[in-house]
């Protein structure tokens, strides 16, 4: 079955300063995995995705991750983070049943 | 706006009670699913459609729980004798028919209470 995991509930960093959100995944075949974003009252949004190819994927508002099959990790980051970037980030994978199944979650907080 | 809405934002019924919830995706979008997320938990999977069939029920959805899209247009959510740990955030998402793996757009949400 596939699943995530998110091995850290909090991450605090400092305005300015690179942010990494950790995320593992667990799969039976070729991996698909996403990044969302939830702020509060608001809906999930989608910041990227990995399919195939390179390895670094690039997304919105300056997020990145990077892809490491031996590691099966999927970490998100961000060079420079911003207060405005203080949200709840979830890692996800494509189901083979077209569902996404989605980590538990880590709130990411920004101090300035 | 362009996006997926969900209403109501927010319900507060009395346990016992039958409830509705309503998603309307984006417009061109073939497949539709509902999720449902409780505090400090990622959403889980209950029913997806494409166009007006219902193709996968989660066995978290009990039979208390119903969803339609009688015009694979708008879907609704109804859960029925609402219990305490129905309590939750119902999330709507849809996407156009993967080709590529396709992102889902999700909808703000619909805050269910159950006192």
């Amino acid at each position: 079955a596939q699943s995530v995991a998110q091995p850290e509930d909090q991450v605090n960093v400092a305005e300015g300063n690179p942010l990494t959100v950790k995320c593992t995944y667990s799969v039976s075949g070729n991996p698909y995995l996403f990044w969302y974003v939830q702020y509060p009252n608001r809906g999930l949004q989608f910041l990227l995705k990995y399919i195939t190819g390179d390895n670094l994927v690039k997304g919105s508002y300056g997020f990145e991750a990077e892809f490491n099959k031996s590691q099966t990790s999927f970490h998100l980051k961000k060079p420079s983070a911003l207060v405005s970037d203080s949200a709840l980030y979830f890692c996800a994978v494509y189901s083979s049943a077209s569902k996404i199944i989605f980590g538990s979650g880590t709130r990411l907080s920004i101090r300035p | 706006d362009t996006g997926v809405s969900q209403n109501p934002r927010h319900k507060i019924t009395k346990r016992g009670q039958n409830v509705t919830f309503r998603c309307d995706p984006i417009s061109e979008h073939n497949r539709l699913y509902w999720y449902r997320q409780t505090l400090g938990q990622g959403p889980e999977f209950l029913t997806y459609f494409q166009n007006e069939a219902q193709l996968e029920k989660s066995r978290l959805l009990s039979d208390r729980f119903s969803a339609e899209r009688p015009k694979g247009s708008f879907s609704t959510l109804e859960i029925q004798r609402t219990e305490q740990g129905d309590s939750a955030m119902y999330l709507c998402a849809s996407s156009p028919v993967p080709s590529s793996y396709n992102e889902q757009f999700f909808g703000p949400g619909t805050r269910l209470t159950v006192l």
